[in-house]
């Protein structure tokens, strides 16, 4: 069955430094695109970053880069330089060919940044 | 561009009340489609559609009806409202129907109480 584990409920880390968000998915279909949105406790959801299963390099956004080892089914969401800004949920999705669409998220982590 | 927008903000129903939430985004997206967030969990698909006149259902349709007339409107309607039915309901859009490496765009969601 297709599907995202996140397994860090929730995370805490010093202003600063960088943190891992972990997610695995699983899939046995070779085509698929891994996303990281965010949602701050206002509740929208900000889409941060995107990993193509072919896709040879790991993606990059800013402070935001998608940790990608596909053999591992693995898709860890590393913030560099944490800010307090970055308090929020964050959630890992999928998304398969021919499926519509349609995004499969993960339970999500909750990152809390310490000053 | 307004992006993706939803109306109402908050709304609560007693049972048995019927409602149209709305969406609409300025962007010229062929996809959009309707989700849900529950308390502690990720999002789940209700409906999407993939151009005017073209609808599907998602993981989670029941009790919920959509249509899309215009390429910029997608209202979900509750028929009879249901407690289990409380939620957030997010919309979103992407450039590409059904595309899965299109990065889906979401609105600031519908905050909905059932009683």
């Amino acid at each position: 069955a297709q599907k995202i584990t996140q397994t860090q409920p929730g995370m805490f880390v010093q202003e600063k430094e960088a943190v891992t968000l972990d997610c695995t998915y699983d899939t046995s279909d070779p085509s698929y695109g891994l996303f990281w949105y965010k949602q701050p406790s206002s509740g929208e959801m900000i889409f941060l970053i995107y990993q193509g299963s072919y896709d040879q390099q790991n993606a990059t956004e800013g402070r935001y880069s998608l940790n990608f080892q596909k053999a591992r089914k693995s898709a860890n969401l590393v913030i560099s330089a944490s800010q307090l800004g970055d308090s929020a949920m964050y959630f890992c999705a999928m998304t398969l060919r021919g499926q519509g669409g349609k995004l499969i998220f993960g339970q999500g982590t909750e990152l809390s940044v310490k000053p | 561009n307004a992006g993706v927008t939803q109306t109402p903000k908050f709304q609560v129903l007693k049972t048995g009340q019927s409602m149209t939430l709305q969406c609409a985004q300025d962007m010229n997206h062929e996809y959009m489609s309707w989700y849900r967030q529950d308390p502690g969990m990720g999002l789940r698909l209700i409906h999407y559609s993939v151009g005017a006149g073209i609808t599907d259902q998602g993981e989670v349709p029941n009790g919920y009806n959509v249509s899309r007339s215009t390429t910029e409107d997608f209202p979900l309607r509750l028929l009879s409202a249901a407690p289990s039915q409380t939620s957030v309901y997010f919309c979103a859009s992407s450039t590409v129907a059904g595309a899965y490496t299109d990065t889906q765009y979401f609105g600031p969601g519908t905050r909905l109480t059932v009683l």
